[in-house]
């Protein structure tokens, strides 16, 4: 079955900190790969997507992900954290197949960014 | 403002008892999702319909029922609520299953069963 494996359940960092956050899938056909965030009592805000093109891609505030297909990786970075980026932070993958492209989430990170 | 909303916010239940969990958007969208969201554990697809009519299960099906009688609602139902059923439920609709856009998230419905 598709999983989704994000390594690090909780990260602590300071403010101006480099982030990195974890994810692999165990899919081996054609995805599409998602950074969703859920700020404190708030529900899940699309951050950033990857479906097709330059494996690199942009998101809101800063974030970008890599997408590396040998890997089966999709991990998350931002140069410099701030106390704002404190949220818990979910990978997510449809993988394209007969069974339903069902939206598969990993089970978090929880981010708090010290001041 | 479009999106999805969910009703209630909170929600307490004695084991046994029966509710509705509500979910409505706005965007016309045809597939409509709900997930449970436990610690550790990620969000996980309890049932989904892909439009009017038409319903399926998820990853963790047991204990809920969904209809989709027309394209704005999916209601949520335990039959008889058990205290393994205590987390909190997300709504998510997208114009189609598996559309590059994502979904769009509910503000969730945080339910204990005692």
């Amino acid at each position: 079955a598709q999983s989704v494996s994000q390594h690090n359940h909780h990260v602590i960092l300071s403010e101006a900190a480099s982030l990195e956050l974890g994810c692999n899938y165990s899919y081996g056909g054609t995805v599409n790969l998602f950074w969703y965030v859920q700020y404190p009592g708030q529900h899940l805000q699309l951050l950033l997507k990857y479906f097709s093109g330059d494996p690199l891609v942009k998101g809101i505030k800063g974030f970008e992900a890599e997408f590396i297909k040998s890997k089966f990786s999709f991990n998350l970075r931002k140069p410099s954290v701030q106390w704002s980026d404190t949220a818990e932070y979910f990978c997510a993958v449809i993988p394209w197949n007969n069974a339903g492209n069902m939206l598969t989430f990993g089970g978090g990170t929880r981010l708090m960014v010290k001041p | 403002n479009a999106g999805v909303t969910q009703t209630p916010k909170f929600q307490v239940l004695k084991t046994g008892q029966s509710m509705t969990l509500q979910c409505a958007q706005d965007m016309n969208h045809e597939y409509m999702s709900w997930y449970r969201q436990d610690p550790g554990m990620g969000l996980r697809l309890i049932h989904y319909s892909v439009g009017a009519g038409i319903t399926d299960q998820g990853e963790v099906p047991n204990g809920y029922n969904v209809s989709r009688s027309t394209t704005e609602d999916f209601p949520l139902r335990l039959l008889s609520a058990a205290p393994s059923q205590t987390s909190v439920y997300f709504c998510a609709s997208s114009y189609l299953q598996g559309a590059v856009e994502g979904y769009t998230f509910g503000s969730g419905t945080r339910l204990t069963v005692v």
